[in-house]
């Protein structure tokens, strides 16, 4: 089985900082990598994946995040923050292989205060 | 294409009691998952649907809980006998047979009382 875990419960930071959020996972197999925003009363908005190829994906909103293999781990990161990037985010993993995605494993979040 | 929605969006009812969740998913999409999700804690995977086949389910999913999606399109939840700790937000998503991911809910908010 895989799984995912989320170093930072809470992370406070100040309007235009730069900001960055980890997630190292688990899993005896390869796998596809998420990181999902999710705004107070709404649903999970997936932000960005990795798949295969470029090892740096760049999601929306501003955010990218960088995949490493040797370190398992998959930070999502965002050079300059607003105020409405306060939410909670998910990092979620799938094991790879075939057409289809199966079930994602997800972290337990990082909420993300940005403070004026 | 108004996306995926559920309903009710809150529900509060006493222990004992049954209760049931529907998800209308995107039109094309012919996956549909069920995730629970707790105060403080991730998305957990409880069940999903290939058309109307159920593929899978979570030991999460006791006999207490039924899902079904009886003609391929819109999917039902059933909690029976509801217990304070099923208290939490049931989010449904939907997708195509594909790996680009999934397409959430608002979720389902239930209040065990």
């Amino acid at each position: 089985a895989q799984s995912v875990t989320q170093l930072d419960s809470q992370v406070p930071v100040f309007e235009e900082a730069p900001v960055e959020l980890r997630c190292n996972y688990s899993s005896s197999v390869s796998v596809y990598l998420f990181w999902y925003v999710q705004y107070p009363n709404q649903g999970l908005q997936l932000l960005l994946k990795y798949l295969s190829g470029s090892t740096l994906v760049k999601g929306i909103n501003g955010f990218e995040a960088e995949f490493n293999k040797s370190q398992t781990s998959f930070h999502l990161r965002k050079p300059s923050v607003h105020i409405s990037d306060t939410a909670e985010y998910f990092c979620a993993v799938s094991r790879s292989g075939g057409s289809t995605l199966g079930r994602l494993y997800f972290g337990r979040g990082t909420q993300l205060t940005v403070w004026p | 294409d108004t996306g995926v929605s559920q309903n009710p969006r809150h529900k509060i009812t006493k222990r004992g009691q049954n209760v049931t969740f529907r998800c209308d998913p995107i039109s094309e999409h012919n996956r549909l998952y069920w995730y629970r999700q707790t105060l403080g804690q991730g998305p957990e995977f409880l069940t999903y649907f290939q058309n109307e086949a159920q593929l899978e389910k979570s030991r999460l999913l006791s006999d207490r809980f039924s899902a079904e999606r009886p003609k391929g399109s819109f999917s039902t939840l059933e909690i029976q006998r509801t217990e304070q700790g099923d208290s939490a937000m049931y989010l449904c998503a939907s997708s195509l047979p594909s790996i680009y991911g999934y397409t959430f809910g608002s979720g389902t908010r239930l209040t065990v009382v």
